[in-house]
């Protein structure tokens, strides 16, 4: 398996933009989970899907965020609009359920300029 | 609600030297454990967890860990460790219940240098 897969692996983006973040999850996975990471305030979870169905999305920072899934092989997390203060690695990790080993991409830079 | 605590937020050892990284976690009920490893500009990566049995844990690249029920405690430890294993580790907790996942700790930098 290709493992989790996560695109782009850089967006430099400009205050105001939109920007999405995709995600293809370890097939047969039935959690999907995103994180976001900065120096400051270390590893975040954001939101979380079991079955394409969000769980909790209690760390989503405020509406300019959003998530979907819309089939069991994909995701989107999108910002609109970006503010600087987003910048920050994103992570996407997928896992056989929400309590199993959970398996994590490579991550996206985000720098909101 | 579960909580989890790294004692350290960094932790500079030499090579070949013994390293223990500090974990302890807090929850009245029954918890699965896990250490993450993150080399830097990568991903988080499992090194072991533990979910039931014996309360020693043997993971990857010579790390090991003990659960200590009483001590409410999980820490990691290596007997040598290699410059390689520079990286950011991070213990997390779980419930194994529906509607719970991961709690991640702080991350513990390590640091091995010559």
């Amino acid at each position: 398996d290709a493992g989790v897969i996560q695109s782009p692996r850089h967006e430099v983006t400009e205050m105001g933009q939109e920007v999405t973040l995709r995600c293809k999850p370890i097939s047969g996975h039935n959690s999907l989970f995103w994180y976001r990471q900065t120096m400051m305030r270390g590893l975040e979870l954001l939101i979380y899907f079991n079955n394409n169905v969000p769980i909790d999305d209690s760390g989503m920072p405020e509406d300019r965020f959003s998530a979907k899934m819309p089939n069991a092989s994909f995701s989107t997390l999108k910002i609109q609009p970006s503010e600087p203060r987003d910048s920050a690695v994103y992570f996407c990790a997928s896992s056989f359920t929400e309590a199993d080993t959970q398996y994590f991409g490579p991550g996206t830079r985000l720098t909101v300029l | 609600a579960q909580s989890v605590t790294q004692l350290d937020s960094q932790v500079p050892v030499f090579e070949e030297a013994p390293v223990e990284l500090r974990c302890n976690y807090s929850s009245s009920v029954s918890v699965y454990l896990f250490w993450y490893v993150q080399y830097p500009n990568q991903g988080l990566q499992l090194l072991l967890k533990y979910l039931s049995g014996s309360t020693l844990v043997k993971g990857i690249n010579g790390f090991e860990a003990e659960f200590n029920k009483s001590q409410t405690s999980f820490h990691l430890r290596k007997p040598s460790v290699h410059i390689s294993d520079t990286a950011e580790y991070f213990c997390a907790v779980t419930l194994n219940q529906a509607g719970t996942a991961l709690i991640f700790g702080k991350g513990t930098t390590l640091s091995v240098s010559s």
